[in-house]
């Protein structure tokens, strides 16, 4: 069964620097998402992508964050400077194009990267 | 704006007995698809269910059940006959379309399971 892939699974920086999380999203999928769940809290959505551009971000989502899909499977998230609060499990999800069936509101998610920021 | 509720933030119930976790969204779409999610403590979201909004009738899958009711915005959880494994972080969502599909968690349930 196809599955959405993430790496790394547990990622350490420090304050200040810049982190890329990857994401394989399942290959017919169109949208991608990023989520964040700050340890002991629920999962909040950052960002949606879909044909190449942002669709829709959330407040959590600042010029600290970005999100590129560089080639024909990967779909990165990048934080240019880490903050303390970056600590997080982040969670990639993907879905079929929107509107086409039931199974479009359906998202798939990864596993998960758990980020510490020291 | 949409909203999603879950009252009881942690429930510690004894192996064998029957659990109900909560569950009270908002939305002003008339087509949204309900979900729970069941995190477990190695912190993975495993899907356990999707109700579209068309749909009342309630499910049943083994030990766990669904009961959706549009009348009252809630779509509550039930887990027969629980067992230690069933300890875990649960999170209702709610999914609506609009250009920007996204999902809307609810703050999440820890239920402990002792035995």
């Amino acid at each position: 069964e196809p599955e959405v892939t993430q790496t790394p699974s547990h990622q350490v920086t420090q304050m200040g620097q810049e982190v890329i999380l990857r994401c394989v999203p399942i290959s017919n999928h169109l949208y991608f998402y990023w989520y964040r769940q700050i340890l002991g809290q629920k999962v909040e959505f950052l960002v949606s992508f879909y044909n190449n551009e942002i669709s829709e971000k959330s407040e959590i989502f600042d010029d600290q964050f970005s999100v590129e899909r560089p080639d024909g499977s990967n779909f990165t998230l990048k934080i240019r400077s880490t903050k303390l609060e970056d600590s997080a499990m982040y969670f990639c999800a993907s879905s079929e194009k929107p509107y086409l069936s039931a199974s479009s509101y359906e998202q798939y998610f990864g596993p998960g990267t758990r980020l510490t920021v020291t | 704006a949409q909203k999603v509720t879950q009252a009881q933030t942690e429930i510690s119930v004894v192996e064998k007995e029957d659990v109900t976790l909560d569950c009270v969204y908002e939305t002003r779409d008339t087509t949204y698809y309900l979900f729970w999610y069941k995190q477990p403590p190695s912190g993975e979201l495993v899907f356990l269910i999707r109700r579209n909004s068309f749909d009342e009738q309630n499910e049943i899958s083994g030990r766990y059940s669904w009961n959706f009711q549009k009348s009252t915005s809630s779509f509550n959880f039930t887990i027969t006959a629980s067992q230690v494994v069933d300890s875990a972080v649960y999170f209702c969502a709610l999914s609506y379309l609009n250009y920007g599909q996204n999902f809307v968690f609810g703050p999440g349930t820890r239920l402990s399971v002792l035995p």
